[in-house]
């Protein structure tokens, strides 16, 4: 089955502590893709980082980081130094052969409150 | 700036209504999708196109259509609205679906009553 879990509904922290959204994949695909998104009050998703199934390496944008790990089909997104403008819902999804095609599929999404 | 349009965002419409949802891209772009939101649920396709007047059923296509006429535009009809059709209703787009990285527009929330 192609499935993505994010077992966390809502996160909530403090302004300036960091805080790791979970996310879990099931895929038969060898050849996959894995994202996350970030949907703000506002209602827009907006596409955050891209994976290929083939590149383990983590990756660090500003105060975001990602650590794809295939060895626990998880693909995580941690915040460091939280702020409220993070106040947002974020969505981790998957896309391969086997989802129907690259269609993406997504997880239930994690609602995260950043108080200051 | 690159962007996805939805043409209303608000919408409350009554059972049995016909509803057209209209969504439009400048960004050329070949694939266009309708996602519904539900609480708990995550994003559900409901229909996808690769091509213009080309369709194709996603998850969740029934009580659902879809029409794409012009590459840029690709409208989603509720034939027969109902009260469980009360949701978000999302379109994206992208060039590359193997790639993906979906473009999304605001989003149409529709209250059937």
């Amino acid at each position: 089955a192609q499935k993505v879990t994010q077992a966390q509904t809502e996160i909530s922290v403090v302004e300036k502590e960091d805080v790791t959204l979970d996310c879990v994949y099931e895929t038969r695909d060898t050849t996959y893709y894995l994202f996350w998104y970030k949907q703000p009050p506002s209602g827009e998703l907006v596409f955050l980082i891209r994976r290929n199934s083939f590149d383990e390496q983590n990756e660090i944008s500003g105060r975001y980081s990602w650590n794809f790990q295939k060895s626990t089909s998880s693909f995580n997104f941690t915040i460091t130094a939280s702020q409220v403008v993070d106040s947002a819902v974020y969505f981790c999804a998957l896309s391969g052969r086997n989802t129907g095609g690259f269609k993406t599929i997504f997880g239930a999404g994690t609602r995260l409150f950043v108080k200051a | 700036d690159v962007k996805v349009t939805q043409s209303s965002r608000y919408l409350v419409k009554r059972t049995g209504e016909k509803v057209f949802l209209e969504c439009v891209q400048d960004m050329d772009h070949e694939n266009m999708f309708w996602y519904r939101q539900d609480p708990g649920l995550g994003l559900r396709l409901i229909y996808f196109s690769y091509d213009v007047k080309m369709k194709e059923k996603g998850d969740i296509p029934e009580g659902y259509s879809v029409s794409r006429e012009k590459k840029e535009r690709f409208s989603l009809i509720l034939e027969s609205a109902s009260t469980n059709q009360t949701s978000m209703y999302l379109c994206a787009s992208i060039q590359d679906r193997v790639r993906g990285g979906l473009f999304f527009g605001e989003g149409s929330r529709l209250t059937v009553l």
